[in-house]
């Protein structure tokens, strides 16, 4: 099956600084990517989706300017969450898809603890 | 409203047989999806019906009725490592993928 590379896996960053977690399709050109967010013991939550070469559609509630999203490249979306809280520990997890394909492939995810 | 629905947790014995169940009312269906997830890590997916019927996959299988919005994960000769998170997600008409709550199975000696 197709590869998705999350990376970092985890990530222990100040409150107040930035952090960049990178999705990576390995071995498929991803024409769309989707940005999860995840709290402890609930389900997956979308918070963008993102399309090569154009800026990403965040869902209701998500602030863009403080998870930027980009996606450059068929194979690589970037996800920055900037000024990171406290609040903003979560696991995040990205997937990638093919554009006509059903299935999308999962990430790693990144554990992101702010302190 | 889009809405997904599966039981929060069930309880099973090693070697046996467990169901879960998952109904959905979505805008659209482009069809549904199941994944594992373990703790701490990303989900896996397990299996994809978008007619109706039963798909076998080894011990996994998933059935769909569409008329029903209905759908359930059925897991035979369950090993410990089958505890798990189970996701149920459905593809809507604009191909977003609807997310239950997931249920938690715990699988006991």
């Amino acid at each position: 099956g197709a590869v998705v590379s999350q990376h970092p896996s985890w990530v222990i960053c100040k409150s107040g600084t930035s952090v960049k977690i990178e999705c990576r399709s390995l071995d498929f050109q991803a024409t769309t990517m989707f940005w999860y967010r995840q709290f402890p013991k609930q389900s997956l939550m979308l918070m963008a989706t993102s399309n090569e070469g154009s800026k990403a559609t965040y869902e209701q509630g998500v602030e863009k300017d403080k998870f930027l999203i980009n996606h450059a490249s068929l194979t690589l979306s970037t996800l920055t969450v900037t000024s990171a809280h406290p609040e903003d520990s979560s696991f995040y997890i990205c997937s990638a898809k093919i554009q006509g394909d059903t299935e999308a492939f999962f990430g790693q995810g990144t554990r992101l603890t702010v302190v | 409203g889009q809405n997904i629905d599966q039981p929060t947790e069930m309880t099973a014995t090693e070697g046996a047989i467990v169901q879960i169940n998952c109904t959905y009312q979505t805008s659209g269906f482009n069809g549904l999806f199941w994944y594992q997830q373990h703790a701490g890590e990303a989900p896996t997916f397990l299996s994809y019906n978008v007619l109706d019927g039963l798909e076998e996959k080894g011990r996994f299988s998933s059935f769909l009725s569409r008329s029903k919005g209905y759908s359930y994960l059925l897991l035979k000769e369950l090993q410990m490592k089958d505890s798990a998170s189970y996701l149920c997600a459905v593809m809507d008409s604009n191909y977003q993928l609807i997310w239950g709550a997931g249920t938690k199975l715990i699988i006991k000696p």
